[in-house]
C-alpha cells in the first residue's frame, strides 16, 4: 500500500479556507484517495474520496493532480467545529487489500476565533 | 440511527483480568475491524473479519482474540489484560469491494476507552 505523508499540524482562523496536502509518491494505478476526519473522543468519519481531478461534496473538495502523487483536501470557510485530526489514506477500492488500511498520525487542524 | 455501536464506552481493568468488547452494526456490512488508538497516534489495526465466521490478524494482534459468530457482531477479547493495552479501541465496518461507490468508506463506532492498572 502506498505510504502517505501529511503535515503534523496546521493552524487557521474562522472563515479562512484550509488546504491540507498529502503526498503519496508510490500510489498505484488502482488506488483511491480517501480522507477521514476525527473529532476528540470520536471515531474517524469519512469525508471524501477520489481517484483523479476534482471531487466536491457538501463538506469539502479534493484536488488530485494528473500524476496523482499528491492530493489536497480543501475545507472552505472553516469554523471552530472543524478543529479535528484529518487522515489521508490511499488504497485499492475493489480488493481485500483495504482491510489493511494504515491510518498515520494525521494532520491536527486547530481553528482559532 | 444506523451505525456502529460499541459497548462498553469506558472500562477499568486490573492487570490479568479478562474482558470482551462488543461491536454491533446494523448496516449489513460484510467487513468489520478492530483498531486501537494511543495518544497522539493514528489507528492501528488489531484484527479484522471479511464475513461471518471469519477472522484475520492485523498489525498488532498479540494479546487479543476476536470472534464473528454473527454478521452484525464482532467481539474483541482480552484474555489477560496488561497495562500496555491501555488505549481507546475503535470498531469499524465497511462493505466489501463489490458494492456501492462508498465501498471503501469505513463507519466507525464512538470508541471504548480502556484503562489497565
Amino acid at each position: 500500500l502506498a505510504k502517505t505523508t501529511q503535515p503534523i499540524s496546521m493552524d487557521s482562523y474562522e472563515g479562512q479556507e484550509v488546504n491540507i496536502t498529502c503526498s503519496h509518491n508510490n500510489i498505484a494505478t488502482n488506488d483511491y484517495i480517501t480522507w477521514y476526519q476525527q473529532f476528540p473522543s470520536q471515531g474517524p468519519r469519512f469525508i471524501i474520496q477520489g481517484y483523479k481531478t476534482k471531487v466536491t461534496n457538501e463538506v469539502a473538495s479534493l484536488f488530485i493532480p494528473a500524476d496523482r502523487k499528491s492530493s489536497t483536501l480543501s475545507l472552505p470557510r472553516v469554523s471552530l467545529s472543524d478543529t479535528a485530526v484529518y487522515y489521508c489514506l490511499v488504497g485499492p477500492l475493489f480488493s481485500g487489500g483495504y482491510n489493511k488500511l494504515i491510518f498515520g498520525a494525521g494532520t491536527r487542524l486547530a481553528v482559532h476565533p | 440511527n444506523a451505525g456502529v455501536t460499541q459497548t462498553p464506552k469506558f472500562r477499568v481493568l486490573k492487570t490479568g483480568q479478562s474482558m470482551t468488547l462488543l461491536c454491533a452494526q446494523d448496516m449489513n456490512h460484510e467487513y468489520m475491524y478492530w483498531y486501537r488508538q494511543d495518544p497522539g497516534m493514528g489507528l492501528r489495526l488489531i484484527h479484522y473479519s471479511v464475513g461471518e465466521g471469519t477472522t484475520a490478524k492485523g498489525e498488532v494482534p498479540d494479546g487479543y482474540n476476536v470472534s464473528r459468530l454473527k454478521k452484525q457482531n464482532f467481539l474483541l477479547g482480552l484474555e489477560s489484560a496488561a497495562p500496555s493495552q491501555t488505549s481507546v479501541y475503535f470498531c469499524a465496518s465497511s462493505l466489501d469491494g463489490t458494492g456501492a461507490p462508498k465501498a471503501y468508506g469505513y463507519t466507525f463506532g464512538s470508541g471504548t476507552r480502556l484503562t489497565v492498572v
